[in-house]
């Protein structure tokens, strides 16, 4: 299967700082890539659509000046949380998809605590 | 726009017994329905997923039918193991358009 890789796993950051977490498609090209919030025991709550080349399409209800992503190559989106509040702390994760596929390959995850 | 709902949210069998978990979906042109296992702290691993144009597929102890006409897809553990214990997502999609998740199922094994 397809690898999607994210990092940071695990990260602290203080209140007011901002957050970058990068994805990778290691083994494949995604011109999409998407980004996920999950809140203890809840489901994945999508916020946006990465877009290779072109600005993300944001979920309603998600703050894109809050939640800023890039998708700059074919392998690579990130999500920086800027000016971060502990009401962002959460599970971020994102997927990738190879182009004209559909099955979605996950990241790992980073946990993001603000304190 | 699409919208998944997914039932039971929790669910308990004994150790070598069969496991439902049930979904249905509103947009009747979501074409690719996947299933998804996660474990705690980790990222969702696909199981089985079916398409539109099949009405069930099975991988070992694991199959997922679907009912295009009722818009309801579900997912068959047979002869369940401690190991299937785990949160469970259906998911519905268009083609490779963004995926629309259930709330999850959280599958418990009891030896």
């Amino acid at each position: 299967g397809a690898v999607v890789s994210q990092h940071p796993s695990r990260v602290i950051c203080k209140s007011g700082t901002s957050v970058k977490i990068e994805c990778r498609s290691l083994d494949f090209q995604a011109t999409t890539m998407f980004w996920y919030r999950q809140f203890p025991k809840k489901s994945l709550m999508l916020m946006a659509t990465s877009n290779e080349g072109s600005k993300a399409t944001y979920e309603q209800g998600v703050e894109k000046d809050k939640f800023l992503i890039n998708h700059a190559s074919l392998t690579l989106s990130t999500l920086t949380v800027t000016s971060a509040h502990p009401e962002d702390s959460s599970f971020y994760i994102c997927s990738a998809r190879r182009t004209q596929g559909t099955e979605a390959f996950f990241g790992q995850g980073t946990r993001l605590t603000v304190v | 726009g699409e919208n998944v709902e997914q039932h039971p949210s929790t669910l308990s069998v004994q150790e070598g017994d069969s496991a439902v978990i049930k979904c249905t979906y509103s947009d009747s042109a979501s074409n690719y329905f996947p299933w998804y296992k996660q474990e705690l702290g980790k990222r969702p691993q696909l199981i089985i997923d079916i398409r539109s144009n099949v009405g069930e597929k099975k991988d070992q102890r694991i199959a997922v039918t679907l009912n295009k006409t009722a818009k309801h897809f579900s997912l068959h553990i047979t002869e369940t193991q401690p190991e299937d214990s785990a949160v469970y997502f259906c998911a519905a999609t268009q083609g490779a358009q963004k995926l629309v998740f259930g709330q999850g199922t959280r599958l418990t094994i009891n030896p």
